[in-house]
């Protein structure tokens, strides 16, 4: 599985677009990237996940660029409740023998 | 549509205890992964079951063991329990053998050792 790097933590303000970016150099070429949220006491929540260039939901965008060697996870106008940490993480994400290895993310704080 | 459901929420026990944990799958999934996640660290990969069987193991002692039931629920035991032991345990499920799908996380048991 492919290691990644992102920054320990970030802070905002309500209202601003946040963009996470997350390393990963060694790649595979079967390798999705996923980005996870996680709240204090609960389990992560998936928030999006891409193969490459650009995926975009309802709370998030991701962007790949074509080497797919980093990511960005954009939360467009956080508010206070986005306060939470977030992890990248590459790998087979799914299927049988896909343990998801996580790092310690990225902890964003959204202020007033 | 049930998400993934742990059992208990919180749970205090002391050291040399044994303890179960139960976690069941979101509906439709059949892949049940556990986790270990200790006060501001990320989760730490336990075991995965598949098929009733364990299919990848993290570098987790023999004290843990796991099984998956024919309905795809799955138990974590906890053997000779250490005051290290004490961290939020999660349980995630996915749908194998799609592997483009994401995993889909519990909200965990806080498991308290004194």
């Amino acid at each position: 599985l492919a290691k990644t790097t992102q920054p320990i933590s970030m802070d905002s303000y309500e209202g601003q677009e946040v963009n996470i970016t997350c390393s990963h150099n060694n790649i595979a070429t079967n390798d999705y990237i996923t980005w996870y949220q996680q709240f204090p006491s609960q389990g992560p929540r998936f928030i999006i996940q891409g193969y490459k260039t650009k995926v975009t939901n309802e709370v998030a965008s991701l962007f790949i660029p074509a080497d797919r060697k980093s990511s960005t996870l954009s939360l467009p106008r956080v508010s206070l409740s986005d306060t939470a940490v977030y992890y990248c993480l590459v790998g087979d994400v799914g299927g049988p023998g896909t343990a998801l290895i996580f790092g310690k993310g990225t902890t964003l704080s959204v202020s007033s | 549509d049930a998400g993934v459901t742990q059992s208990p929420t919180h749970l205090i026990k002391t050291r040399g205890q044994q303890v179960t944990l139960r976690c069941s799958p979101k509906s439709g999934h059949d892949t049940v992964s556990w986790y270990q996640q200790a006060l501001g660290q990320g989760p730490q990969f336990i075991f995965q079951y598949y098929e009733e069987e364990e299919r990848q193991r993290g570098n987790f002692p023999d004290r843990f063991s796991g099984h998956q039931f024919p309905n795809y629920s799955s138990e974590l035991n906890v053997n000779a329990l250490l005051l290290g032991d004490s961290a939020l345990y999660l349980c995630a499920s996915s749908l194998a053998p799609q592997s483009n799908q994401p995993q889909h996380f519990g909200d965990g048991t806080r498991l308290s050792i004194l």
